[in-house]
């Protein structure tokens, strides 16, 4: 198998706190992990690609010091929105490609946040 | 610019037909396409990848064809069932190293008992 995991699979919170999503590869290892947002009816959009040991390597428009990444083991990556906004309310989703893996990603079931 | 276009309006058919999804791409050279299933809520589910030299794949009643010609690749439910029923979403990727596919927005099935 090659299940992902992510927790928490939804969150409540104020505005101008920070939260944490957790993202793990429970049965394999995963060199790599991917960060997707995901607006209704909108397809997925790549935030950042996080190498265990390394840093993220994050796409055009995102802001790294917002959408802190840390990727600390090879089952393990976690997403910190630091100081959350109403407009950072989405569908927070992970992938890990295995270790020697092709293309073939496998996704966590997602995060649901909602920032008031 | 790169684009990818799925159909986004649902599709509606009758239990036991074939299902038919479209993804269309422009200014790309893939090197392998994949179809992803995603249920309201959840991650996507990785289905299928046909590689750029290849015309058709299947698997189960599933089957994917891959038109570099056309730039389009076309999905297919057979005897389709209510719990084929989610978004189907294609996926393009340059290959080379580069495993980082681009997703389209997606196409909702709907199918009917």
């Amino acid at each position: 198998g090659a299940v992902v995991s992510q927790h928490p699979s939804w969150v409540i919170c104020k505005s101008g706190t920070s939260v944490k999503i957790e993202c793990r590869s429970l049965d394999f290892q995963a060199t790599t992990m991917f960060w997707y947002r995901q607006f209704p009816k909108q397809s997925l959009m790549l935030m950042a690609t996080s190498n265990e040991g390394s840093k993220a390597t994050y796409e055009q428009g995102v802001e790294k010091d917002k959408f802190l990444i840390n990727h600390a083991s090879l089952t393990l990556s976690t997403l910190t929105v630091t100081s959350a906004h109403p407009e950072d309310s989405s569908f927070y989703i992970c992938s890990a490609k295995k270790r020697g893996g092709v293309e073939t990603q496998y996704f966590g079931p997602g995060t649901r946040l909602l920032v008031l | 610019s790169q684009k990818i276009e799925q159909n986004s309006e649902a599709l509606n058919i009758q239990e036991g037909k074939t299902a038919t999804l479209t993804c269309n791409y422009t200014n790309y050279s893939p090197a392998y396409l994949q179809w992803y299933r995603q249920d309201p809520g959840r991650g996507p589910v990785f289905l299928l990848l046909i590689r750029e030299n290849e015309k058709e794949k299947r698997k189960e009643r599933l089957k994917v064809t891959f038109d570099t010609t056309l730039k389009q690749s076309l999905f297919h439910i057979t005897a389709s069932q209510p719990a084929d029923s989610a978004t189907y979403l294609c996926a393009l990727g340059r290959g080379g190293g580069s495993y980082i596919p681009t997703f389209g927005r997606g196409t909702s099935l709907i199918v009917h008992p």
